[in-house]
């Protein structure tokens, strides 16, 4: 089956400092990724779709110079938290699928903790 | 606005028994739907996919249906067993934006032996 590799899964860094998360697609190509941000309990929340290529597109509220996102190929797109606070700390996840209506495939998440 | 509301309240059935799980959305009607299982400190993972000409969909002892007219799917698991237990996510696409997938809160479902 479709696999998403995110890396890394857990990621404690000092307040100030930015952080790089991957997604990875092993077995497909993915034409677009999305990233969500889920807090305790709470569901997963979309910050931003990417597709290869072009930039991304933000849901409203999420700061595109805070989150960066690059998708540079069909199989690999990154999140970088810059500047990371306290309040950034969540778990971050990714998600890839193949073609417009095809179901998504998660990555395991990442877990930022900022201190 | 687009909207999907799910039970937010966790469901506690008994192993054996058949779990139903609702999801309902207003505001648009999506050409498809999909369900989602996530475990804690997890990615979710895809389930099924039902689309607006289907009534029902089945995957072993997991069922969907899906009416358009009241604007809501149904989640079955028939023989339910404690390995069940988990947070299922309906998802229907948004118009537009690259039928981007906005996630209902879920419902818990704890499955006691």
């Amino acid at each position: 089956g479709a696999v998403v590799s995110q890396h890394p899964s857990r990621v404690i860094c000092k307040s100030g400092t930015s952080v790089k998360i991957e997604c990875r697609s092993l077995d497909f190509q993915a034409t677009t990724m999305f990233w969500y941000r889920q807090f305790p309990k709470q569901s997963l929340m979309l910050m931003a779709t990417s597709n290869e290529g072009s930039k991304a597109t933000y849901e409203q509220g999420v700061e595109k110079d805070k989150f960066l996102i690059n998708h540079a190929s069909l199989t690999l797109s990154t999140l970088t938290v810059t500047s990371a606070h306290p309040e950034d700390s969540s778990f971050y996840i990714c998600s890839a699928r193949e073609a417009l209506n095809s179901p998504l495939h998660f990555g395991n998440g990442t877990r930022l903790t900022v201190t | 606005s687009q909207k999907i509301e799910q039970n937010s309240e966790a469901l506690n059935i008994q192993e054996g028994k058949t779990a139903t799980l609702t999801c309902n959305y207003t505001n648009y009607s999506p050409a498809y739907l999909q369900w989602y299982r996530q475990d804690p400190g997890r990615g979710p993972v895809f389930l099924l996919l039902i689309r607006e000409n289907e009534k029902e969909k089945r995957k072993e002892r997991l069922k969907v249906t899906f009416d358009t007219t009241l604007k809501q799917s149904l989640f079955h698991i028939t023989a339910s067993q404690p390995a069940d237990s988990a947070t299922y996510l309906c998802a229907p696409p948004f118009s537009g934006g690259y039928n981007k997938l906005i996630f209902g809160a879920g419902t818990r479902l704890a499955v006691h032996p």
